[in-house]
């Protein structure tokens, strides 16, 4: 049962590079999206997607970019690393209903210094 | 400021005790959600909650939503070690899913 699956695990970039974090679920979800944790402030939505060719921005999405070209997948890109984006980012998936569960991958540490 | 208020934002109890956390805001919303969340793991989800005044229980977790949909609460009686965890509220808020800042809940042994 791989479920959510994100890559990498753990990643230490320097300001101004870039880098895509992956996402992908084995459930034919339509709805995913990305969040990012930081101490005191829950999990942020920084974007999601109702769908393959459908993304919209969330609560925080400055700095980011995605895309959804195939149900099953839906990358995070930073363009342009800044420390501020220093986090722990978490992907999740649900049914296409609102309401229903979110299921949330491992999660991936990025350190921008 | 937050859609989703938490409180307490920490605590830390005996094996045994019990401790009710909130889940407040000024908004209201047509279901909420609890996780629970773990070290180095994405959020579980728990329970969610649809009608105003509802009640459930979830062996020693008992969740409340408020009458006016606008709170939700959880209760946890004689609580264990394997309770510890980050416990998160959510619910819809348009097309966005929303999450208050968490309770993080250590049980000492």
């Amino acid at each position: 049962n791989a479920g959510v699956t994100q890559t990498p695990k753990f990643q230490v970039l320097k300001t101004g590079q870039s880098m895509t974090l992956q996402c992908a679920q084995d459930m034919n979800h339509e709805y995913m999206s990305w969040y990012r944790q930081d101490p005191g402030m829950g999990l942020r939505l920084i974007h999601y997607s109702v769908g393959a060719g459908i993304t919209d921005q969330g609560e925080v999405p400055n700095g980011y970019n995605v895309s959804r070209s195939t149900t099953e997948d839906f990358p995070l890109r930073l363009l342009s690393a800044a420390p501020s984006q220093t986090s722990v980012y978490f992907c999740a998936s649900r049914p296409g209903l609102p309401g229903g569960e979110l299921f949330f991958g491992e999660g991936s540490r990025l350190t921008v210094l | 400021t937050q859609l989703l208020e938490q409180s307490p934002q920490f605590l830390s109890i005996q094996e045994g005790e019990n401790l009710t956390v909130y889940c407040n805001s000024s908004s209201v919303f047509s279901s909420l959600q609890w996780y629970r969340q773990e070290p180095g793991e994405g959020p579980v989800l728990l329970v969610t909650v649809v009608t105003g005044g509802e009640v459930k229980k979830l062996k020693r977790l008992t969740f409340q939503f408020g009458d006016a949909r606008k709170d939700s609460s959880l209760h946890i009686t004689a609580a264990q070690p394997g309770d510890t965890g980050l416990y998160l509220c959510g619910g819809n808020y348009g097309q966005n899913f929303v999450f208050g800042p968490g309770t993080r809940l250590s049980v000492l042994p």
